[in-house]
Order: C-alpha cells, then sequence, then structure tokens
C-alpha cells in the first residue's frame, strides 16, 4: 500500500514564525504536490516539485516556499505565518505519466494566531 | 487550462437509496478521473478512476460513468449506507510529467440512517 505520512496531524503558531511542514512518501514517485483546503474553496495547488531540488508553483504560491533534497521527502514552508495561512495542508505524491494517480497523506491542520 | 466543476455541493439520502455526483470538464486533452472520498479530519483516499478509453467502470455498490463527448462524468453509490457519509470530490487530469489534477469544489454526501 501506498504510504503518505505528514510530520504533524496539528500546528498552532503565532504570526510571524517560520512553519515547516514536512511530507515523507514510501513508493518512490517522481511527483510530489501541496494542497492548502478550505471550506467552499475545496484543493487548491500550492507548490508542487517533479524531481529532487526541481519545484514548480501551483495556483496560490504567495507566502510559501519549498524544499525537496531528497526524492521521498518535500517540505513545505511558511516564511512569516499570518492567520490567513489558518487551513488544512494536504500532501499529495504521484507518479509522472498519464492516467496515474495522486495519494494523499492524513493533512495537517494549521492554525496560526 | 483545465475546470472541473460539480454538482451539487451537499447531497442528502436515505440509507439504502442511490447517491449521484457528477462533474464536468473544460479541456478534452484530460484522460484520467478520479474520485476521491474525504471523511471528517482525514486525507482524501481514492475510491474509484477511471480512463479516457473506457465508459464505465464499477467497484461493488460504486460506480462510474465517463462521456467524453458530452466532457462530464459521474459517480454513482447504490444501496448508500451511514458510512458513506464523506465529502466527495472528483479530478481530471491529462497526465504528462507534471501530472497535475484539477479538483472539483466537493460534494458532502449524508446517509441518513
Amino acid at each position: 500500500d501506498v504510504k503518505v505520512t505528514q510530520s504533524s496531524r496539528y500546528l498552532v503558531k503565532r504570526t510571524g514564525e517560520k512553519v515547516f511542514l514536512e511530507c515523507v512518501q514510501d513508493m518512490d514517485h517522481e511527483n510530489m504536490f501541496w494542497y492548502r483546503q478550505d471550506p467552499g474553496l475545496g484543493l487548491r495547488l500550492i507548490y508542487f516539485s517533479y524531481d529532487v531540488k526541481m519545484k514548480e508553483k501551483g495556483d496560490i504560491p504567495e507566502g510559501y516556499s519549498v524544499s525537496r533534497e531528497k526524492k521521498e521527502r518535500f517540505s513545505l514552508i511558511l516564511e512569516s505565518a499570518s492567520t490567513n495561512q489558518t487551513s488544512m495542508y494536504l500532501c499529495a505524491s504521484g507518479n509522472r505519466g498519464s492516467q496515474e494517480t495522486q495519494y494523499f497523506g492524513p493533512g495537517t491542520r494549521l492554525l496560526v494566531l | 487550462g483545465e475546470n472541473v466543476e460539480q454538482h451539487p455541493s451537499t447531497l442528502s439520502v436515505q440509507e439504502g437509496d442511490s447517491a449521484v455526483i457528477k462533474c464536468t470538464y473544460s479541456d478534452s486533452a484530460s484522460n484520467y478521473f478520479p474520485w476521491y472520498k474525504q471523511e471528517l479530519g482525514k486525507g482524501p483516499q481514492l475510491i474509484i478512476d477511471i480512463r479516457s478509453n473506457v465508459g464505465e467502470k464499477k467497484d461493488q455498490r460504486i460506480a462510474v460513468t465517463l462521456n467524453k463527448t458530452a466532457k462530464h462524468f459521474s459517480l454513482h453509490i447504490t444501496e448508500t449506507q451511514p458510512e458513506d457519509s464523506a465529502v466527495y470530490f472528483c479530478a481530471a487530469s491529462r497526465g504528462g510529467n507534471f501530472n497535475k489534477f484539477y479538483f472539483g469544489s466537493g460534494t458532502k454526501l449524508n446517509v441518513k440512517p
């Protein structure tokens, strides 16, 4: 079974703090993704990576950065957390190519005070 | 880019009834259509998918149909049970190196006992 794990299920941070969210997958997938999920807005893509050290902006990259130093690990960084970044963050991984699915982690619920 | 619309946003059915959720997409190059189920506090889980060379796929009480001409696909759940209550997301993808998914806005299904 594919396994995608995220470092924290719940996180509480203060405005201005630097926040790291970690994601690890065990299926040797080339692609990894970070989404945020907010009520009524569905899943929005923040950043994704198609290879080690490679990254692409998604639809809402402002205020975020990412790091992929190893194939199995993809980190999302909030450089200076703000209250409007309070959300559910979901990591996913999958293979390149046609008709390949994405597998999601359990999510991290982040509260920024 | 691709645009995926999903209806209805909420659906309430009696246990044992059928439930149907519909999605439309705009990019005729999309060729992979997964459906995810998200239970409260968890990450989305793939429940069924369909590829563009197939018109229908069934897995026990769940089926998905695809109409490429009309660019729409639907999820059908028969003999619904209370444990089917969750949020369901459709998605569309055209594959490639990035293999980005475009998600619908989600349907909250409530199955009343």
